[in-house]
């Protein structure tokens, strides 16, 4: 059975750093592309990074690049975003998702929430 | 980026009707990559479809997606109880990965 648990929300100040975490069992971890997407309180789904099997290769969305990075260890089966510089509008439940071979979204965590405030 | 447009905004029906929703995008979207997903409260996502009209695994027969280039339907041919949620259109033919909005399905 496909796993993914999402840890490390939480409160920050405006500015500040966190980093998420998603611990994934009952796939073959490195051998798919994992992304993050988060959703705003109230509000719909928005994907903000993804990283393929190796981690050789990343994107992002426009409203994080250069404040977040995805990364990934393959021998913890662990998929990480590192978020620096936060913002209120970060404020969101975050996701990592499995993604499929044609990159659509067959498993979502439960998600972890972030809220950015002072 | 691809912008997609759902419709309606909230739908509200009874059990054993007939449900449509409707997802279109800004340009045609290549090999037909657009996915749905279900969405209790305080749920994640679940997939329902993928290239717009292949079911997921374990989703029953009543759902059902359609359309090509711009131009999305996700039905629900018989609504049980458990099927009223948000549900949200995805396309993953460009980078980046759009959704929509979402059509919230409520019980009239």
């Amino acid at each position: 059975e496909v796993q993914l648990v999402e840890s490390g929300g939480g409160l920050v100040q405006p500015g500040g750093s966190l980093r998420l975490s998603c611990a994934a069992s009952g796939f073959t971890f490195s051998a798919h592309a994992m992304s993050w997407v988060r959703q705003a309180p109230g509000k719909g789904l928005e994907w903000v990074s993804a990283i393929s099997g190796s981690g050789r290769t990343t994107h992002y969305a426009d409203s994080v690049k250069g404040r977040f990075t995805i990364s990934r260890d393959n021998s913890k089966n662990t998929l990480y975003l590192q978020m620096d510089s936060l913002r209120a509008e970060d404020t969101a439940i975050y996701y990592c998702a499995k993604e499929t071979v044609e990159t659509y979204f067959d498993y979502w965590g439960q998600g972890t929430l972030l809220t950015v405030s002072s | 980026e691809i912008v997609l447009t759902q419709s309606p905004g909230t739908l509200s029906l009874s059990p054993g009707e007939r449900a449509t929703l409707s997802c279109r995008a800004s340009q045609s979207v290549r090999s037909n990559n657009v996915a749905w997903y279900q969405q209790k409260p305080g749920q994640a996502p679940r997939l329902l479809i993928y290239g717009a009209s292949t079911r997921a695994t374990g989703i029953p027969d009543r759902f059902s997606g359609s359309g090509s280039g711009t131009d999305f339907t996700l039905t629900v041919s018989r609504l049980e109880p458990e099927d009223f949620a948000v549900f949200y259109c995805h396309q993953y033919s460009n980078s980046p990965h759009t959704f929509g909005r979402g059509t919230k399905l409520e019980i009239k």
